[in-house]
């Protein structure tokens, strides 16, 4: 059973643009819902995290908007660069147990 | 600071042949230990994961097993490898149940 389903699987975008990538999950239970960017040979590193009770959290170019009743959040990523060209993951916890979503590849165009 | 070894960074091994992959965390306590396994096109699946010395919880029933013998220390273990083994290993800890920390993984090839 898929816990955290993201779309969609790859996404390319104009440099200067807005990427969106989007999320949902079952389980009402999970309670913290972070944002794992990966580069190519390299393990995730947390990029920003929201937790059910704000509906927005934002640093930088990078906002998180969750719906708690749709049970779906989001990134967003603004201005986006070349440099942003990564595998982004969404997940959601609850007490120690993390899943992830499938990933999302992120093409920026120079 | 902390830091998360994890080796070794490649490996090729035949069918039926054993695994074992190390992790090991430096510069904290008891922390959260995690193996993952990421597969083209299936994301970061959760493979075990360990609270205490000794305890593993397996998320994903196969022929994989991990222990954990010493506090910093989370092992990944196979007796006879399968082909569909193959993938890209990540070993993780957290302090705060949260933010994850990952390692540098190991790309398994089983021939």
């Amino acid at each position: 059973q898929q816990q955290v389903k993201q779309s969609p699987q790859s996404l390319i975008v104009q440099k200067g643009g807005i990427s969106i990538i989007n999320c949902a999950y079952e389980n009402t239970a999970f309670d913290y819902f972070p944002w794992y960017q990966q580069f190519p040979g390299k393990g995730p590193a947390l990029l920003i995290a929201i937790r059910p009770d704000v509906s927005e959290k934002k640093e930088g170019r990078f906002t998180i908007s969750f719906n708690k009743s749709a049970k779906q959040f989001s990134l967003h990523i603004m201005d986006s660069q070349p440099g942003d060209s990564a595998t982004y993951f969404c997940a959601a916890s609850k007490d120690d147990k993390i899943i992830f979503g499938k990933g999302t590849r992120l093409h920026i165009l120079p | 600071s902390q830091t998360i070894h994890q080796w070794p960074a490649t490996l090729v091994q035949p069918v039926g042949s054993p695994l074992s992959l190390e992790c090991t965390v430096e510069g904290t306590s008891n922390p959260n230990l995690y193996w993952y396994r990421q597969a083209a096109g299936r994301g970061l699946q959760l493979l075990f994961y360990s609270v205490g010395i000794g305890q593993i919880s397996s998320e994903v029933p196969q022929n994989l097993s991990a222990s954990r013998p010493q506090d910093r220390q989370f092992i990944l273990s196979s007796k006879k490898l399968l082909l569909s083994d193959s993938g890209f290993y990540l070993c993780a800890w957290s302090a705060l149940k949260e933010k994850l920390f990952f390692g540098s993984g190991t790309q398994l090839s089983v021939l």
